[in-house]
């Protein structure tokens, strides 16, 4: 069974950072993996979709990388601002879509 | 374009009580979700719709949840009777066409209390 995990499961910077939150899953056979954003109280937002072909995918501040072989996948958010606090959630898709946990971000200004 | 619709937004009720979830998906989208979130979890998948059938239904439990997809487009989830253990939210998504490939768009989701 896939197992998704993420780390770390919380973190807090100062405005202007650069970061990176880890993702690592256990079974490569994957169709894509996605990163979205949760913010308190409300559904998932879709950040980046990198297909199992791609190595990477960019969208303004954001990148996400998938290196589909060990099994990871990292979200670069550069240049963090308040506005970016929220829960980020990994999800991999084979069969059905398993999430991990979530990183809680946390920037202060 | 809108969104996926769910409704209610909250819902509390005492355990035993029956209670029903509707999603309303992106229009055209073919494939629909069910997913439960437990505080400081990701969402768990209950059940997967390709219009208007269940392909993947494996993780709902069946003793008192239930759900349908009349005509393929809006769907609804109920749970009878409630446990305590059920509190948590309960989010829908939608995505177009069928196979590995594509976003899933997800609603706000429904938070459910179980007293």
């Amino acid at each position: 069974k896939q197992e998704v995990t993420q780390i770390p499961a919380a973190l807090s910077v100062p405005e202007g950072e650069n970061l990176v939150l880890n993702c690592s899953f256990t079974d490569s056979a994957i169709y894509n993996l996605q990163w979205f954003r949760q913010d308190p109280g409300k559904g998932l937002t879709s950040l980046l979709l990198i297909q199992s072909s791609q190595r990477e995918q960019t969208s303004g501040r954001l990148n996400a990388s998938l290196d589909k072989s060990s099994g990871r996948s990292t979200l670069y958010i550069a240049a963090s601002q308040p506005g970016d606090s929220a829960t980020y959630l990994c999800a991999v898709r084979d069969n059905d879509m398993r999430f991990g946990a979530g990183t809680r971000l946390t920037v202060k200004p | 374009e809108a969104g996926v619709v769910q409704s209610p937004r909250y819902k509390i009720i005492e355990k035993k009580q029956p209670v029903a979830f509707w999603c309303n998906p992106i229009s055209g989208h073919n494939t629909l979700y069910w997913y439960r979130q437990n505080l400081g979890q990701g969402p768990e998948l209950l059940i997967r719709y390709e219009n208007e059938e269940a392909v993947d239904d494996s993780q709902l439990p069946k003793d008192r949840f239930s759900a349908e997809r009349l005509k393929g487009v809006d769907s609804t989830l109920k749970i009878q009777p409630a446990e305590l253990g059920d509190s948590a939210v309960y989010l829908c998504a939608s995505r177009a066409g069928a196979g590995g490939a594509g976003t899933q768009y997800f609603g706000p989701g429904t938070r459910l209390t179980v007293l």
